[in-house]
């Protein structure tokens, strides 16, 4: 079975511009969140999807936004780059919220580098 | 929220049981405790999550303590392929987000 897929794995901007990241979870899956991880730092939260609906929002500008669609498939948009928003950026995807003890498994990550 | 403290770094010897504590003195009555893994900014791997009871799987064992203010990853007979930063997360129940410390740096030696 796929694992949780996420692209492009790498990319590069410019500052001012829009990225676009994609997520695809684990067949079944209904819940999706976002994560950013600046270099040498512990990945962050971003967002939380479930069932199409945003369940959590964390400590981001509203230059970061999400969405998630009907196959459960998710996108982060992220508006107006700024450098210091080149980081890896990380979908994690479970069966359901994570308030009923899911196990939540992570892709391999979109390295962002804005220029 | 609860915070999870973790030693920055340990070292352990190949085939010897890695033993990776977590302090969570202030976690809640139904916060899951997760361990994951990241080796060289991979995604994190996932490990293991407990609630109350010690858990067991293929990859670890999870020991939490009565009192749940802390618990400990082990890792029974550790490889070079373990060598990687672990991660305790105390699930938070209000804002559904997971919160990754910094880690603790294992490095397995020959």
């Amino acid at each position: 079975d796929a694992g949780v897929t996420q692209s492009p794995t790498h990319l590069i901007k410019t500052r001012g511009q829009q990225v676009t990241l994609r997520c695809s979870p684990i067949s079944g899956h209904k819940s999706v969140s976002w994560y950013q991880q600046v270099l040498g730092q512990g990945p962050q939260f971003i967002f939380q999807y479930y069932e199409k609906e945003e369940r959590g929002r964390g400590n981001f500008p509203d230059r970061f936004s999400a969405r998630q669609f009907p196959n459960y498939s998710s996108e982060l948009n992220v508006n107006a780059l700024l450098l210091g928003d080149s980081a890896l950026y990380l979908c994690a995807s479970s069966p359901g919220p994570f308030l009923t003890g899911n196990t939540i498994y992570f892709g391999e990550g979109s390295w962002l580098t804005v220029v | 929220d609860a915070k999870t403290t973790q030693p920055p770094s340990m070292d352990c010897a190949e085939g010897r049981a890695a033993n990776l504590p977590c302090n969570h003195s202030t976690i809640s009555g139904n916060e899951y405790v997760y361990w994951y893994r990241q080796i060289h900014s991979q995604g994190p791997q996932y490990i293991i999550h407990g609630l109350k009871n010690n858990e067991t799987n293929e990859m670890a064992s999870l020991i939490i303590t009565e009192d749940r203010k802390s618990s400990t990853l082990i890792l029974p007979h550790a490889t070079l392929r373990d060598t990687a930063v672990y991660y305790c997360i105390a699930l938070s129940y209000n804002n559904n987000d997971m919160r990754f410390g910094a880690g603790t740096r294992l490095t397995v030696k020959p």
